[in-house]
């Protein structure tokens, strides 16, 4: 069964810096989509970046990139200028493109980040 | 235009009663899904509708568990039997086509007491 893994259950930066969100995940198909999502207090998820496992080039989003490494299974989330506003629980998504399971999405436990002033 | 939107916002039911929560998804989108979210903890997928069929029910938690979807609109999760177990964020997300991304409800707080 696929897996996704966020290692990371907090992480703070400062406020114009830059930090990494990890994530791996395990499968064995080679045909997918991995997301981030945020979720701030609201609890409203908003979907932050998509990336499709067969694109090499890595998404981008403004201030919000992505590290895709599909033989590592990889897919870390890089926020560069930091903004308060970017403080909430970051989820990483795995989804399959064909199959019985195509509808859903799996979520890793997600990574809480603290923008400090 | 309108985003997903759930009712109600929260609910309070005592362990036992039966409570539906609902989903009014983007207008035009094909595939609507239902995902449960414990405290502290990820999405756990629940079943999701393409058209108003459900091809996959296997995330249902138990048989107290159903939903229903009518007219490519609006989708309804019954709880029967609540119990305490059952207390968390139930979000509804809806997307254009099965393929597409996600778009996320505000979700429903239940809390069974």
């Amino acid at each position: 069964a696929q897996t996704v893994t966020q290692s990371q259950p907090e992480m703070s930066v400062q406020e114009a810096e830059t930090v990494t969100l990890s994530c791996t995940y395990d499968t064995s198909e080679s045909d997918y989509y991995l997301f981030w999502y945020k979720q701030p207090p609201s609890r409203q998820m908003i979907l932050v970046i998509r990336q499709e496992a067969y694109k090499q080039q890595n998404a981008t989003e403004n201030r919000f990139s992505v590290n895709f490494q599909k033989a590592a299974k990889s897919f870390s989330l890089k926020i560069s200028d930091s903004q308060l506003g970017d403080a909430a629980m970051y989820f990483c998504a795995y989804r399959e493109n064909y199959g019985g399971s195509q509808g859903n999405l799996i979520f890793g436990k997600g990574t809480k980040l603290s923008v400090k002033p | 235009g309108a985003g997903v939107s759930q009712s109600p916002s929260n609910k309070v039911t005592e362990k036992g009663k039966d409570v539906e929560l609902r989903c009014d998804p983007i207008s035009g989108h094909t595939a609507l899904y239902w995902y449960r979210q414990r405290l502290g903890q990820g999405l756990e997928f629940l079943i999701y509708f393409q058209g108003n069929s459900a091809p996959d029910k296997s995330g249902l938690p138990s048989d107290r568990f159903s939903a229903e979807r009518t007219g490519e609109s609006v989708s309804t999760l019954t709880i029967q039997r609540t119990q305490q177990e059952d207390s968390a964020v139930y979000l509804c997300a809806s997307s254009l086509v099965l393929q597409e991304a996600q778009y996320f409800g505000p979700g429903t707080r239940l809390l069974v007491l």
